[in-house]
């Protein structure tokens, strides 16, 4: 059963404003990765936190993960049209074994 | 480099018909598979996973299964489908157990009628 819980399900912003992602997993987590999924694509890996407290950066999006490493976030600052899609967790619980989180819908608005 | 491949693109199958979806990957040896479905709307739900040929782990109990005939080849399989079998299909790759990355398919839309 799904082990990797994220909110919201859905995120409507104007372009301009911040959108941030939230997994919660009721075990710990050995690493978590976070993923985007343009409309009608597939899922594309952004990134990978594997240490307590981690947090890393690419241009507008920050990754957090929790110092119990079972939970993170993904916030992106002054979203932009092109940042739509759905965003997924990914948490490795044990050997293997890998689930998603629900995803995020982002919508921008122009 | 690595690449994957998977196929058909599009499926319209009806109720009851059998159903096979393949997935191969290039560049890589020993890789780890996985078959995700994802409903209109929906999160990534796990089939199956495999680690290695004939090895598959099953996640959920449906009327799907799956095969590993090849080192880089992964089967889903259906005697006869449903209308909730309906969904974006995803075969993914990754490698080793602590390179966790995973790599998707282009995926198959799959609607039954």
């Amino acid at each position: 059963g799904q082990q990797v819980m994220q909110i919201p399900q859905y995120q409507h912003v104007q372009e301009g404003e911040d959108f941030t992602t939230y997994c919660n997993s009721s075990t710990t987590l050995s690493n978590i990765q976070w993923y985007k999924q343009r409309p009608g694509g597939h899922p594309v890996f952004l990134i990978q936190l594997v240490k307590s407290g981690e947090v890393k950066k690419q241009k507008r999006l920050t990754f957090q993960f929790g110092e119990a490493k079972k939970n993170s976030s993904l916030h992106i600052t002054a979203t932009q049209t092109t940042d739509v899609g759905t965003y997924f967790c990914r948490g490795r619980a044990n050997f293997n074994k890998f689930y998603f989180g629900s995803g995020t819908k982002l919508n921008v608005k122009p | 480099s690595q690449t994957i491949h998977q196929w058909p693109a599009t499926l319209v199958q009806p109720v009851g018909s059998p159903l096979s979806l393949e997935c191969t990957v290039e560049g890589t040896s020993n890789p780890n598979l996985y078959w995700y479905r994802q409903a209109a709307g929906r999160g990534l739900q796990l089939l199956f996973y495999s680690v290695g040929i004939g090895q598959i782990s099953s996640e959920v109990p449906q009327n799907l299964s799956a095969s590993r005939p090849q080192d880089r080849q992964f089967i889903l399989s259906s005697k006869k489908l449903l209308l909730s079998d309906s969904g974006f299909y995803l075969c993914a790759w990754s490698v080793g157990q602590t390179n966790t990355e995973a790599f998707f398919g282009q995926g198959t839309r799959l609607t039954v009628v």
